[in-house]
């Protein structure tokens, strides 16, 4: 059975730092590219980051780009979101998703709800 | 970016009734539209592929259709699980964006 568990959300003030995690199971991590979408309370989902199956290649949301880094760990088969300089706007429940061979999030966790407040 | 517009924003109806979801893009996404449905509490579920591909588990009373810019979901008579909010998404260019979601509410 397909599982990703998300973890590492929390309150942190403006400015700050913080790094989410997906645990994978159930699957050949390292065959899937996989992807970070958030959804702030109350609104619609917002795609943040994809990372591909190698690691090789990433590509970010431009209200993220240059703050966010999204990485994966083959040997933990974990994937994480590196968030720097966290502003009020990025408040929101981060879900990973894994894509399919067509790209799309075929399976998603639960989320993490990051709230960014001083 | 490509602009995902979906319409209406609430649709009322009953359990029995047809249901017809429009996503509209700003320009041609090709076939590369993706249909999700998400209930109160819950992740997004992937509902439909490549705009008419049901995904794994996906009953066949949900059809997709369209192509270029516009784009139908149909839910062909409704029943209680179904009433949720549902988000087109499309994969043809960087950024990724998703449409701002279409509510369907019993009435």
């Amino acid at each position: 059975e397909v599982q990703l568990v998300e973890s590492g959300g929390g309150l942190v003030q403006p400015g700050g730092s913080l790094r989410l995690s997906c645990a994978a199971s159930g699957f050949t991590f390292s065959s899937y590219g996989m992807n970070w979408v958030r959804q702030a309370p109350g609104r619609g989902l917002e795609w943040v980051s994809t990372i591909t199956s190698s690691g090789g290649t990433t590509y970010y949301a431009d209200s993220v780009k240059g703050r966010f880094t999204i990485s994966r760990d083959i040997s933990k088969n974990t994937l994480s979101l590196q968030m720097n300089s966290l502003r009020a706007e990025d408040a929101a429940v981060y879900y990973c998703a894994r894509l399919s061979s067509s790209w799309d999030n075929d399976y998603w966790g639960q989320g993490t709800l990051v709230t960014v407040s001083s | 970016e490509i602009v995902l517009t979906q319409s209406p924003a609430t649709l009322s109806l009953s359990p029995g009734e047809r249901a017809t979801l429009s996503c509209r893009a700003s320009q041609s996404v090709s076939s590369y539209l993706t249909w999700y449905q998400q209930k109160p509490g819950q992740a997004p579920r992937l509902l439909i592929y490549a705009v008419s591909n049901r995904a794994t588990g996906i009953p066949a009373r949900f059809s997709g259709s369209g192509s270029g810019t516009d784009f139908t979901l149909t839910i062909s008579s409704l029943e209680p699980e179904d009433f949720a909010v549902y988000y087109c998404q499309q994969r043809s260019n960087w950024p990724r964006t998703f449409g701002q979601g279409t509510k369907l509410e019993i009435k």
